[in-house]
């Protein structure tokens, strides 16, 4: 499969606890975006990547938040402390240029308890 | 701010009856637009997209129609068929942030009838 892909499909959690999602990018994308989506909403912008370099965060995005691209390939996002509205589909899209579309992983559905 | 915004939530069509759905954007500066076609528990999946420097765009039985002096998007689908069953995104990006993350929508959502 040459899409892209995240980890784990599914995370459920106790508040307060942390916790890390992955993304794997389609090979060769040089841009990475994150999105949360909650139900009934479309997708909201987080963060995204210019290769390994994090180039613009959300005000989504609170200091709770943070997401790294170390290599410039796959990326992780850990929300530290989780509160119940943080609660949502975690999406990741990549695209191999700033012009192009944006291919979606399948998400990471959170919920906090 | 700039938001994307869809004019019907629930659209019922008749297996085989063409589909439209409308989207309005209120971004003058936006220049890029999708729709994206997600199913339950699953992440958008690209269907079609257009620059602002058309009006029209055609693809396997979809047909996206951009109006920009209305600010107005359409997604028409032939023949539709149970598949084409979803939740239907419209989104929009703009070169003057640079950054080309899209805004979208808040959905709708197409059931079809057998």
């Amino acid at each position: 499969d040459t899409g892209v892909s995240q980890n784990p499909r599914h995370k459920i959690t106790k508040r307060g606890q942390n916790v890390t999602f992955r993304c794997d990018p389609i090979s060769e994308h040089n841009r990475l975006y994150w999105y949360r989506q909650t139900l009934g909403q479309g997708p909201e912008f987080l963060t995204y990547f210019q290769n390994e370099a994090q180039l613009e965060k959300s005000r989504l995005l609170s200091d709770r938040f943070s997401a790294e691209r170390p290599k410039g390939s796959f990326s992780t996002l850990e929300i530290q402390r989780t509160e119940q509205g943080d609660s949502a589909m975690y999406l990741c899209a990549s695209s191999l240029a700033s012009y192009n579309e944006q291919f979606f992983g399948p998400g990471t559905r959170l919920t906090v308890l | 701010g700039e938001s994307v915004g869809l004019h019907l939530p629930t659209l019922s069509v008749q297996e085989g009856d063409n589909s439209i759905i409308n989207c309005a954007y209120s971004n003058s500066a936006s220049d890029y637009f999708i729709w994206y076609k997600q199913e339950s528990g699953k992440g958008p999946q690209f269907i079609i997209d257009i620059r602002s420097n058309m009006d029209k765009r055609q693809g396997q039985r979809v047909t996206v129609l951009l109006n920009k002096t209305v600010k107005h998007l359409s997604l028409q689908i032939a023949a539709t068929q149970p598949g084409d069953s979803a939740v239907y995104f419209c989104a929009e990006s703009s070169q003057d942030t640079g950054r080309r993350a899209l805004t979208f929508g808040s959905g709708t959502r197409l059931q079809v009838q057998p």
